[in-house]
């Protein structure tokens, strides 16, 4: 079975710009959460949804926003970048919202210029 | 808020050296605890859980115990290969479980042949 995937693998932007990243979950998994990774440090959690409804989200601005569909996959949005967004953004799928037995995709490497 | 604290890296070890990474912890309610481990080039990986004060997660020959009393959960091996070389994130999540994993810096472990 495919593991979770996760797309485009990198991305540059421009300050102020805005960004799609996509993530779409193991078969059978219908929570989707999405972690920022800054180089030397560890993930920090930006939101989780499960069954199309939020169900937390971390200490992140009103720049950042998701979503998933129907079909579990989930999109993360990020408005008006700034150079500290640069970052890995990780997306994390289980069964159920659930937070320890996640399963981590490769991530999408974002640097904004 | 929840916290994870563990050991800077980076460990440098020969390999069938002893290992022990260091993580405490500070959390509301009754957390579960995790180590995930990345290695070279992939995403984060589950390495081992527990739940509840007192257990004690193994995988791989990899051990960590649950201690409430002195809020932690240090990751020990026995003897290292030079495969274990890797980033080792320890994490934990809340008692309600939608707020996602807080994890700490993480180690960068280095096993030398």
């Amino acid at each position: 079975d495919a593991g979770v995937t996760q797309s485009p693998t990198h991305l540059i932007k421009t300050r102020g710009q805005h960004v799609t990243l996509r993530c779409s979950p193991i078969s059978g998994h219908k929570s989707v959460s999405w972690y920022q990774q800054v180089l030397g440090q560890g993930p920090q959690f930006i939101f989780q949804y499960y069954e199309k409804e939020e169900r937390g989200r971390g200490n992140f601005p009103d720049r950042f926003s998701a979503r998933q569909f129907p079909n579990y996959s989930s999109e993360l949005n990020v408005n008006a970048l700034l150079l500290g967004d640069s970052a890995l953004y990780l997306c994390a799928s289980s069964f159920q919202p659930q937070a320890g037995e996640q399963y981590f995709g490769p991530g999408t490497r974002l640097t904004v210029t | 808020g929840d916290s994870v604290t563990q050991m800077e890296g980076p460990v440098t070890l020969s390999e069938e050296a002893f290992l022990t990474i260091n993580c405490t912890y500070t959390a509301t309610g009754y957390p579960s605890l995790f180590w995930y481990v990345q290695y070279p080039g992939e995403g984060l990986q589950l390495l081992l859980k527990a739940t509840k004060a007192d257990d004690k997660g193994s995988n791989k020959g990899f051990e960590a115990t649950y201690r409430k009393e002195t809020t932690s959960f240090h990751l020990e091996k026995g003897s290292v290969q030079v495969s274990d070389s890797a980033v080792y994130f320890c994490a934990l999540s809340g008692g309600g479980g939608a707020d996602g994993l807080t994890f700490g810096k993480g180690t960068h472990l280095i096993i030398q042949p």
